[in-house]
This record gives C-alpha cells, sequence and structure tokens, in this order.
C-alpha cells in the first residue's frame, strides 16, 4: 500500500514546545502533503513537498522529505494552544493516480 | 470564494432509507473528490472526478452507493439503501488542475443511520 503511516498516533506538549511528526509511506511519490483538521472541521491542507525537494517552510512550519527512507517530518515550532489538532500526511504516488491519506497524529497542546 | 459547500451538515436517517449528500466545488476546479472518515477506518477516498468525469471509483464500498457529477458546479453522493455501518463523515474535496494538487475540502456531512 502506497498509505502513509504517522508516528506518533498522539502527542501532547506544552504551549512553545516544538512538535514533531513523522510519515513513512511504501512507494514512489510525486509530491507528499500535509494537512491539518480541528476537531468537527474538514481537512485544511498546510503545506506540499514534492519528490525532488527536501525542505520547505511556511511561517513557523518546517517540512523535510527523505525519499531514499521514504519518509517525511513535520515540525511546528514554538507551538500554540490553537495548533491543538490532527495532522495528516497525503502522498500522492507515481503509480496511482490517487492521492492517500494516512491515519494521522493527534497533537494536543497545553496552555 | 465560499469555499467547498456541502449539504446537509448532519443528517439522521434510518436503515434502509435513501440519502443523498451534496457538494458545489470552488469554481474553476477541475477536480472533486468524495472521502468517508471513520474512527475505525480513518480517510477514505470513495470517487474523484475530472471534468465532471468520474476516473476512479475503486473506493466505493458497494453498489449501494452511487456518485454523479451533472455539471461542473454539482456533485451528489448517494446512499440506497443506507446501513448504520455508513454512519460516519463525508466530505467533498476539490482541486485545480491536477489530481495531485492540494485539496480543498468542505466542511463535511455527518451521517447518522439508526
Amino acid at each position: 500500500s502506497q498509505q502513509g503511516e504517522e508516528d506518533p498516533q498522539a502527542l501532547s506538549i506544552q504551549e512553545g514546545e516544538n512538535a514533531t511528526m513523522n510519515c513513512s509511506y511504501k512507494t514512489s511519490i510525486n509530491n507528499l502533503q500535509w494537512y491539518r483538521q480541528n476537531s468537527g472541521r474538514g481537512l485544511v491542507h498546510l503545506i506540499l513537498i514534492r519528490s525532488n525537494e527536501r525542505e520547505k517552510h511556511s511561517g513557523r512550519l518546517r517540512v523535510t522529505l527523505d525519499t531514499s527512507k521514504k519518509s517525511s517530518s513535520l515540525l511546528i515550532t514554538a507551538s500554540r494552544a490553537a495548533d491543538t489538532a490532527s495532522y495528516f500526511c497525503a502522498t500522492a504516488g507515481t503509480g496511482g493516480f490517487k492521492t492517500i491519506f494516512g491515519a494521522g497524529t493527534r497533537l494536543f497542546v497545553k496552555a | 470564494d465560499a469555499g467547498v459547500i456541502q449539504s446537509p451538515r448532519h443528517e439522521v436517517t434510518e436503515m434502509g432509507q435513501e440519502v443523498t449528500l451534496r457538494c458545489k466545488p470552488i469554481s474553476g476546479h477541475d477536480y472533486l473528490f468524495w472521502y468517508r472518515q471513520t474512527m475505525m477506518r480513518g480517510l477514505e477516498l470513495l470517487i474523484y472526478f475530472n471534468n465532471n468525469v468520474p476516473i476512479d471509483d475503486s473506493g466505493m464500498p458497494e453498489d449501494r452507493f452511487s456518485a454523479k457529477m451533472p455539471n461542473a458546479s454539482f456533485s451528489t453522493l448517494k446512499i440506497q439503501p443506507s446501513e448504520p455501518r455508513d454512519s460516519a463523515v463525508y466530505f467533498c474535496a476539490s482541486s485545480l488542475d491536477r489530481w495531485d494538487n492540494e485539496q480543498f475540502f468542505g466542511p463535511g456531512t455527518r451521517l447518522t443511520v439508526l
């Protein structure tokens, strides 16, 4: 399966700390995307990193991609209570024309 | 733009009834996706369309599920007859130009089948 798998499943940190979430996948990809989902809401796109890129930044977000290890990480720096949400990685594989979402990491940021 | 619009937001129905979920994608987006989210199975892609044509429906669970996109601004997902195991949140999403571009999700329809 191409599906990304996030690690850890759940993460609890204090406000101001950094949060790191990891995603591993099994097949070659066109790109990898990270999404956030607040409770009871739809997913919101955070960042897209292409297979020929190694790192991207967006505000307090930093995403890395290691295609040799088939893994990606999402770092949220100086976390805030408002960052409390579930975070999903989604992989767009080269072999199939669909984007597959992982099971997500639930992040809880304590004020 | 108002974003992706879904209706209804909540639907409670009894087993055996027909359920129709509706979606209006963002204007100009070429791709429309239907997903189902449950605690047990996570977020599953059911079907997606490109320029109103179904491209991949391999995620549709069974014949009770059907989806249509009669024009670029409207799509429906129908379940007939509905069963309790269909209870989930159903999301519609749309994207521009490519199937692997970022997707814009609607707020979802929470379906409960009693």
